[in-house]
């Protein structure tokens, strides 16, 4: 298994505060993902990462940021919480972008009330 | 971006029974194909994937699909299957040009009874 581990696993948090989800590889691969998985919906991609401090935005990013200082760290940032924002979060990494396999971490899953 | 299609959200079929479950993607271009599978509270797991060369591709546990340009699919097969392939199953595309990222289909959770 590609070693990537998440922190939290579990979070319940309040409307409106910020919270930062965390996820470390021990891969040094490049690139690396955020991705939230809703039921009907599948995974949606939040952010990405392409190499240090390099990132972008997916298709559901609105309310989101993301950080990369260290090649092993991609940090998921929410602002200021919403309710909307309960789902299971996966983290994914690649050693390559195009035609790479993603590898996943085993989710965090993040309440809010 | 590329909108992928799971024709059938649960799939329920007998054990030693055959199973296609079903993807259809939207572009034509050149692109990436894979299936992964999620056990219960697990993260995803790579089953198989297309990058170029036979269109048919095999993988782990048994699985393998078919790539089809021309009707732009990647219908995933298994000739019999076990009690421990009740799981959900996701296709996903990725665009030569996008860094990667993927697109995935809304999930197909196949449920095998004895």
């Amino acid at each position: 298994d590609a070693g990537i581990t998440q922190s939290p696993r579990h979070k319940v948090t309040e409307t409106g505060t910020p919270v930062t989800l965390r996820c470390h590889q021990t891969e040094n691969h490049r690139y690396m993902y955020w991705y939230r998985q809703d039921p009907g919906h599948g995974l949606r991609l939040i952010h990405y990462s392409y190499g240090v401090k390099d990132t972008d935005k997916g298709e559901v990013s609105d309310g989101y940021s993301v950080s990369r200082s260290k090649t092993e760290d991609f940090l998921l940032t929410l602002e200021s919480a919403t309710s909307s924002q309960t789902s299971v979060y996966f983290c994914a990494i690649s050693a390559n972008g195009q035609g790479e396999t993603q590898y996943f971490g085993p989710g965090t899953r993040l309440l809010v009330l | 971006a590329q909108s992928v299609t799971q024709l059938d959200s649960q799939v329920p079929v007998f054990e030693e029974a055959p199973v296609e479950l079903r993807c259809n993607y939207s572009s034509s271009v050149s692109v990436y194909l894979f299936w992964y599978v999620q056990y219960p509270n697990q993260g995803l797991q790579l089953l198989l994937k297309y990058l170029s060369g036979s269109t048919l591709v095999k993988g782990i546990n048994g699985f393998e699909a078919e790539f089809n340009k021309s009707q732009t699919s990647f219908h995933l097969r298994k000739p019999s299957v076990h009690i421990s392939d009740t799981a959900e199953y996701f296709c996903a595309v990725s665009e030569g040009s996008t860094l990667g990222r993927l697109y995935f289909g809304r999930g197909t959770q196949l449920t095998v009874w004895p």
